[in-house]
């Protein structure tokens, strides 16, 4: 059973507008959650995070908010650009644990 | 070379051959992972090393043989592999408790691994 679920495979936005990326997860012990952005024939890398004592947290142009009680975090990218094109995936961990456990991602097209 | 390197990036092998893939990390790190991605599937943890220890092992089949010399260095070992093994492979590393602690694990570019 998927314990964190990304049920959006894809999303297509315009240049400039906002992209909205969602996640939900199962697990109310999660208590540390990031975003992940991989290109083609890279690996994954490390967007943004935040813990669950936050609601909120911004780096640039890139925004992840968590919601507790709905078992629900999202990461808005405004505004979004071409070079944001990318599959997105949300992670989680709980207590600091090694382990991530990982959606199957939402694959972004930003159009210019 | 910067951040986590694997080697190959791509390889083919027979279901009779052994292979293995490398990982090396140069961000002074001591927690090394290999995941496994297939088509349609979230990452998947195979095997976690924490300072040099094998600390997880998620139910890998006998035929995945992971190997840890240095917190630096982390291969697989491939041996008479199936055809649904066929994935990516990825190597990721994290800092551990102390200085220089991380949530966050860095990948590696993976091993597309085909098996026929």
């Amino acid at each position: 059973d998927q314990q964190v679920k990304q049920n959006s495979p894809s999303l297509s936005v315009q240049e400039g507008r906002i992209s909205i990326l969602n996640c939900d997860y199962t697990n109310s012990m999660f208590d540390y959650f990031l975003w992940y952005k991989k290109y083609p024939a890279e690996g994954p890398t490390f967007l943004i995070s935040i813990s669950s004592i936050k609601d909120k947290n911004e780096d640039g142009r890139f925004t992840v908010f968590l919601n507790k009680s709905a078992k629900h975090l999202s990461l808005h990218i405004v505004p979004s650009q071409p070079g944001d094109s990318a599959v997105y995936f949300c992670a989680a961990s709980q207590g600091g644990s090694e382990k991530l456990v990982f959606g199957k991602g939402t694959k972004l097209t930003v159009n210019p | 070379e910067t951040g986590v390197t694997q080697t190959p990036r791509h390889l083919v092998m027979g279901m009779t051959n052994k292979k293995s893939l490398k990982c090396e990390q140069h961000l002074g790190h001591n927690a090394m992972y290999w995941y496994k991605q297939s088509a349609k599937k979230p990452l998947e943890l195979m095997f976690v090393y924490n300072f040099k220890e094998q600390t997880e092992n998620n139910s890998v089949p006998s035929r995945f043989s992971p190997e840890c010399p240095n917190s630096s260095h982390l291969f697989l070992h491939l041996h008479t592999l199936q055809p649904e093994d066929s994935a990516l492979y990825l190597c990721a590393s994290k800092g551990l408790m102390g200085r220089g602690t991380t949530y966050e694990q860095y990948f590696g570019p993976g091993t597309r691994l085909t098996v026929t």
